[in-house]
């Protein structure tokens, strides 16, 4: 098992869905977790952190964690055009401490 | 209030040639990681630098790359003997600690001719 694995894509979701994105993780004690937004010929920009159980929501954005079942999730709501992008799952791994980037979904949304 | 900085934003070299490639940390922050990616790839880690310190290489090649974060001055990754295979952006992070949140600089692209 990968070690931070996600879903390529694309991802096409219509303007003004839902849009939903995952992100599996193979160390168990992992304990924060990052979502971070790429534009092509960009830099990686963060959206959203979170560390405990549950959701944590910020605006459009919403982070679910279950460390009991190795996920985390990031939901977008009223999707724009402009949340086209590949979306960076990001664990800091517990057993060697050390952060690893998922290789990211990319995400469409459809106008 | 500036973030990380990277410069240049773009390299051009010829095989053979050596690049390198600067980095400045957010203020504040005195942890630097440094990260290669490939068109359509995802995040490649190379190494993690405090000042002074290489905490971690792990994911650096072992010939002709090297890195630095000196006392004073930017953390430098540095290419020798660059080849074709080396082009790739290459991305700068700082965080105030090992697990706090890594905030990106905007790339350095690498283009090897």
């Amino acid at each position: 098992q990968k070690e931070v694995e996600q879903n390529s894509g694309p991802l096409s979701v219509p303007e003004g869905a839902i849009a939903s994105l995952n992100c599996t993780y193979s160390d168990r004690g992992s304990q924060s977790f990052f979502w971070y937004r790429q534009y092509s010929g960009k830099s990686p920009e963060l959206i959203m952190s979170i560390y405990s159980n549950g959701d944590k929501e910020d605006g459009r954005f919403t982070a679910q964690l279950n460390k009991a079942s190795q996920y985390v999730s990031l939901l977008i709501r009223d999707s724009q055009p402009s949340d086209s992008a590949t979306y960076l799952c990001a664990v800091n791994m517990n057993r060697d401490d050390k952060i690893i980037f998922g290789k990211g979904t990319r995400l469409h949304i459809l106008p | 209030n500036a973030g990380v900085m990277q410069n240049p934003r773009h390299l051009v070299r010829r095989r053979g040639q050596e690049a390198r490639l600067r980095c400045s940390p957010m203020k504040g922050h005195s942890h630097v990681y440094w990260y290669r990616q490939l068109p359509e790839e995802g995040l490649k880690f190379m190494v993690y630098l405090q000042k002074e310190n290489i905490i971690d290489e792990s994911g650096m090649p072992k010939e002709r790359f090297s890195a630095e974060f000196p006392k004073e001055g930017p953390s430098i990754l540095r290419i020798q003997q660059v080849v074709r295979g080396d082009s790739a952006a290459y991305f700068c992070a700082s965080s105030g600690s090992r697990h706090e949140t890594q905030y990106f600089g905007p790339g350095t692209r690498l283009l090897v001719l």
